[in-house]
């Protein structure tokens, strides 16, 4: 199957900073999504992008389609407590082909 | 609007054992798929089905069986579980093969 190489896999920051993290494939994809994940709960669906070079927020959290359509980045800014999990991407080769996930990155937020 | 409902929640079998997964959702949505999660390596698709009627294989299929009951819900089996089927699964289902919506997962441990 395709290879989601996501970065980082951990990170550990202070309430009130931003964050970025991002993920590449050695394919082109035609969808990207991003996710959260808290513990014992399915991911939730944080963003979907269609389009190359497309810029999409949601509140806090930014998500960019990258030109090459091989990366994807999500930036969360000013970050709380809440924003703890675990972060996927997830790519599409091609609309109603399967998805291709990441393998997460783990947010801890320090109070 | 409960979204994706999956049961049961937690399930311990024995090795040899067989047990279905139910999946059912409530978007009138075509697509459905079944992943399993483990440990830093993402999410992984068993099987998915595109339309009422159709199943395809995903990137782990041995040791599943799937059935497409109606539009509404997707079961996965398992006809002899094996310690390698330890894990957490998550049905989906999604428009057209667009974004990807969750259930809120089944943690199988197989003895």
């Amino acid at each position: 199957g395709q290879q989601l190489n996501q970065s980082p896999q951990s990170m550990f920051i202070q309430e009130g900073e931003d964050v970025s993290m991002n993920c590449t494939s050695s394919s082109i994809f035609n969808t990207w999504l991003w996710y959260k994940q808290d513990p014992g709960e399915g991911p939730v669906l944080l963003i979907a992008l269609y389009k190359a070079g497309e810029l999409t927020s949601n509140g806090r959290l930014t998500a960019q389609f990258g030109i090459t359509r091989k990366d994807s980045f999500l930036n969360i800014s000013a970050s709380i407590p809440s924003d703890v999990g675990i972060y996927f991407c997830a790519g599409q080769v091609d609309t109603g082909n399967q998805f291709y996930f990441g393998t997460g990155t783990s947010l801890t937020v320090i109070p | 609007n409960a979204g994706v409902t999956q049961t049961p929640k937690f399930q311990v079998l024995k090795t040899g054992q067989s047990m279905t997964l139910q999946c059912a959702q409530d978007m009138n949505h075509n697509s459905m798929y079944w992943y399993r999660q483990d440990p830093g390596m993402g999410l992984r698709l068993i099987y998915y089905s595109a339309s009422e009627g159709t199943t395809d294989k995903g990137e782990v299929p041995n040791g599943y069986n799937v059935s497409r009951l109606n539009k509404r819900e997707f079961s996965l089996r398992l006809e002899s579980a094996a310690p390698s089927q330890t894990s957490v699964y998550f049905c989906a289902s999604s428009e057209r093969g667009f974004r990807l919506f969750f259930g809120s997962g089944t943690q199988l441990s197989v003895l």
